[in-house]
């Protein structure tokens, strides 16, 4: 079965700590896995994908096989960073392909 | 970036009535369309999948008679809602593809059933 699983509801931080939000996948093929963020009273929005192995506003994530993880890391957290991550699988059968989502974490950095 | 318009951003209907939800690529060609419901503070819940031409995706407990999709051209797909309920009411989202590319997404329709 196609599951995306994030197990935190709710990550509270202080500015300047660390981040990590996790979260692991199931899927039988080749996994395509992005992360989301939504800010408050905005649309949804791609925050990074694991193909292009970048860097987007200090956030980093690293597919791990093995774990199947793909969890959302950020060394020294801002304020402005507080928003709704999801993380994202793409699942491809047949002619079609979905995006299949988390459960979503709401990161809340605090000054 | 890639822009998805989604009309209208909010209705209310009576209960019994239809309801139709528009999603516009704005400046590129959708291959793929999704259609998400969202619940209050939970995750989106993909209803169905949409390509251009064909018929619609549906996910597993979703009505396919209640919850209508067209994809007609590679930048408009439409949610009919039919016969409205208090419980369809719910915040839905599209978000258009090129395939494999990144998917972009709408700003949402707030449905209220009353």
């Amino acid at each position: 079965a196609q599951r995306v699983t994030q197990p935190e509801k709710l990550l509270s931080v202080f500015k300047g700590a660390p981040v990590e939000l996790k979260c692991n996948y199931s899927y039988s093929g080749s996994p395509e896995l992005f992360w989301y963020v939504q800010y408050s009273r905005q649309r949804l929005q791609l925050l990074l994908r694991h193909i292009s192995r970048e860097s987007i506003k200090g956030f980093t994530a690293d597919l791990n096989k093995g774990e199947t993880s793909f969890h959302l890391k950020k060394p020294f957290a801002q304020e402005e960073d507080s928003a709704m991550y999801y993380c994202a699988l793409r699942a491809y059968g047949g002619a079609t392909n979905k995006l299949i989502f988390g459960t979503g974490t709401l990161l809340a950095v605090q000054p | 970036g890639a822009v998805v318009s989604q009309h209208p951003s909010r209705v209310i209907c009576k209960s019994g009535t239809s309801v139709k939800i528009e999603c516009r690529s704005l400046d590129f060609q959708a291959t793929t369309m999704f259609w998400y419901r969202q619940f209050p503070k939970q995750s989106l819940m993909l209803m169905a999948t949409s390509n251009e031409g064909s018929k619609a995706t549906y996910e597993q407990g979703v009505e396919k008679d209640k919850f209508l999709i067209n994809h007609a051209s590679l930048t408009l797909s439409t949610l009919t809602v039919t016969s409205a309920h208090p419980e369809d009411s719910s915040f839905y989202i599209c978000s258009a593809s090129t395939g494999s590319t990144e998917a972009f997404f709408g700003q949402g329709t707030r449905l209220t059933v009353v």
